[in-house]
């Protein structure tokens, strides 16, 4: 089945610094790759996705790549503020997993003002 | 869109009652998650639907976990009898595929179970 590694695992910059998280997936028939937010005590949320047919997307401070020769896809974010502190998750979808994401392990961003 | 509504919020039993989870989807989602997370396991997959149908339930730890889901809008998970080692944050999820592809996950706000 589908893997889905994530790094790193803790992640702190200071405000105003970009942040970078990478995963890797292992099945090649992935095709649809989703980011998570999860803030402290709260639900985990969709903050932007990307398809296999598409190499980039942006949406104002976060961008999402995906390189799938390699099969790997990061989030960058950019000029972090305090409020980006949270966990992050990745995820990989496959046509063969009938509708079901394997996720990373998570990123705990720390964004320091 | 009231999004994905679980109940109750909070729960505390003790030790060997049973525990029943609550899940409303978003109207028109045709698959419906239950995910499970602590600090020491993450985001662990219990069971899944897909229109009402169970597709994987090879997450759900032994046989005092049950999951149901009768129609599109309702979903139950069943924990009997109730161990400490349950203790967790229960979170459901659904999500909708269209020709176009498939969508991310909308998840419900969670359950947090404490099992004393």
């Amino acid at each position: 089945g589908e893997n889905v590694e994530q790094h790193p695992s803790t992640l702190s910059v200071q405000e105003g610094d970009s942040a970078v998280i990478k995963c890797t997936y292992s099945d090649s028939a992935s095709n649809y790759f989703p980011w998570y937010k999860q803030e402290l005590g709260k639900r985990p949320q969709l903050i932007i996705d990307i398809r296999s047919n598409v190499g980039e997307k942006k949406d104002q401070r976060i961008a999402v790549t995906l390189n799938k020769t390699a099969k790997h896809f990061s989030l960058h974010i950019t000029e972090t503020q305090p409020e980006d502190s949270a966990v992050y998750f990745c995820a990989a979808l496959t046509n063969t997993n009938a509708g079901k994401s394997t996720f990373g392990d998570g990123t705990t961003l720390t964004v320091k003002p | 869109d009231a999004g994905v509504i679980q109940s109750p919020r909070h729960e505390v039993t003790e030790m060997g009652q049973e525990v029943t989870l609550r899940c409303k989807p978003i109207s028109g989602h045709d698959y419906l998650f239950w995910y499970r997370q602590t600090m020491m396991r993450g985001l662990e997959l219990l069971i899944y639907f897909n229109n009402n149908v169970p597709i994987d339930d090879s997450g759900m730890p032994e046989d005092r976990f049950s999951a149901k889901m009768p129609n599109a809008s309702f979903s139950t998970l069943k924990i009997q009898p109730s161990e400490p080692r349950d203790s967790a944050v229960y979170f459901c999820a659904s999500s909708l595929v269209l020709v176009s592809g498939y969508y991310g996950y909308t998840f419900g706000s969670g359950t947090r179970l404490t099992v004393v």
